[in-house]
């Protein structure tokens, strides 16, 4: 079975400060992984995948996340963060075999201060 | 292009009632999603449809939960005998096939049992 595991509940962080929103799965098979963002009274919006390749994958909004197989994570990276990041933030995995069922963590809310 | 629509946006039902949530995936896409999110919780995966046909059922909490899809278009999700722990946000999601890895999703249904 896989599931994942978001460290953080909340993240509080002044604006132009880096950020990092941890993200560890656990998968028998091999897994594609997914950051998905979600602004208040919005839905989900993809931020960014990692399917195969590149380790480091580059995603919207200057977002970027580093797939590192021999420690299970997935951790999103944003050098400066803006007020307009404050949302709540999902990892989630799906097994490359199959459909794309997701699993999802229980999210992070990523608060941006002036 | 319009997006994943649901409605409503919210719904307040007494315990034991029946409720029906809908949604309007994009056009064209053939694979179809529910998902439920708790408060404070990540999102756990109710249903998925392959056009019409739904291969994997084994999110539905329980008997009270159903879904059906009418070809490639709207999907219904119902609850019978609403109970208080059915609270949360529905959402749905699609995608241009099973294989396609984004999901595209709507901005949820909030249900509220008292």
């Amino acid at each position: 079975a896989q599931s994942v595991t978001q460290l953080d509940s909340q993240v509080p962080v002044f604006e132009e400060a880096p950020v990092e929103l941890r993200c560890n799965y656990s998968s028998s098979v091999s897994v594609y992984l997914f950051w998905y963002v979600q602004y208040p009274n919005q839905g989900l919006q993809l931020l960014l995948k990692y399917l195969s390749g590149s380790t480091l994958v580059k995603g919207i909004n200057g977002f970027e996340a580093e797939f590192n197989k021999s420690q299970t994570s997935f951790h999103l990276r944003k050098p400066s963060v803006h007020i307009s990041d404050t949302a709540e933030y999902f990892c989630a995995v799906s097994g490359s075999g199959g459909y794309n069922k997701l699993i999802f963590g229980a999210g992070t809310r990523l608060a941006v201060h002036p | 292009g319009a997006g994943v629509s649901q409605s409503p946006s919210n719904k307040v039902t007494e315990k034991g009632k029946d409720v029906e949530l809908r949604c309007d995936p994009i056009s064209g896409h053939t694979a179809l999603y529910w998902y439920r999110q708790r408060l404070g919780q990540g999102l756990e995966f109710l249903i998925y449809f392959q056009g019409n046909s739904a291969p994997d059922k084994s999110g539905l909490p329980s008997d009270r939960f159903s879904a059906e899809r009418t070809g490639e278009s709207v999907s219904t999700l119902t609850i019978q005998r609403t109970q208080q722990e059915d609270s949360a946000v529905y959402l749905c999601a699609s995608s241009w096939g099973v294989l396609a890895y984004e999901q595209y999703f709507g901005p949820g249904t909030r249900l509220t049992v008292t």
